[in-house]
């Protein structure tokens, strides 16, 4: 079956790390995303990694995938205040191109 | 580069009234999607097109919701009648190819039925 599955509420103070956990059951994913959505907006593309990587990195961004455990983190380093938003995990579960979505997670920054 | 656009950007309707909803998908990109994200929730594909035609419309519910992309451009997504539990964000997507390895979304259109 397809299930994406994400805590919803995490915590960081500024400049600390965060990490954001997703788990999928979709063995045959091909890729997997990670998408932001501040209030009010539409869904921005972070970053995402195809299935045969283990890692991605992207500035502040890193993405690791272990697909034995089929688990997917996003790690932002020195996280900002405008870091502050709704993270969503999400798989690509074949070629067609329809994306299942997490139901996502809410990074809240202090200062 | 222009992103995807959507109106209207918010609206309310009463419950058994119709809507319509209009996408305009990046320039060039041949795949667009319209989803469902209903509060609290990630979003939820209804419909995806390759050029004018249907690709998966397998969680689109037919007997009240209905979309077309007539010349393989600009998109339409109906709802009629509304009911309540179709208060959500409705969200347009494109991407290049249907492969869809990267998918580029609008701002919503957020709909509330009274």
């Amino acid at each position: 079956g397809e299930d994406v599955e994400q805590s919803l509420f995490l915590s960081v103070r500024e400049g600390d790390s965060s990490v954001i956990n997703c788990t999928y059951t979709d063995s045959s994913s091909t890729y997997l995303y990670w998408y932001k959505q501040e209030p009010g907006a539409g869904l921005q593309l972070l970053t995402y990694i195809f299935s045969n990587m283990d890692m991605k990195q992207d500035q502040r961004l890193t993405v690791l995938l272990n697909k034995k455990d089929k688990h997917l983190s996003l790690r932002i380093a020195d996280t900002q205040t405008g870091d502050s938003a709704i993270y969503f995990c999400a798989e690509r579960p074949n070629q067609g191109g329809k994306l299942i979505f997490g139901q996502g997670t809410e990074l809240s920054v202090k200062p | 580069e222009a992103g995807v656009a959507q109106s209207p950007r918010y609206k309310i309707i009463e419950k058994r009234q119709s809507v319509a909803f209009w996408c305009n998908p990046i320039s060039g990109h041949a795949t667009l999607y319209w989803y469902q994200q209903i509060l609290g929730q990630g979003p939820k594909l209804l419909i995806q097109f390759q050029n004018n035609g249907v690709v998966d419309d397998s969680q689109l519910p037919k007997d009240r919701f209905s979309a077309e992309r007539l010349k393989g451009v600009d998109s339409t997504l109906k709802i009629q009648p509304a009911k309540l539990e179709d208060s959500a964000v409705y969200l347009c997507a494109s991407s290049l190819g249907p492969g869809g390895d990267e998918q580029y979304f609008g701002p919503g259109t957020r709909l509330t039925v009274t």
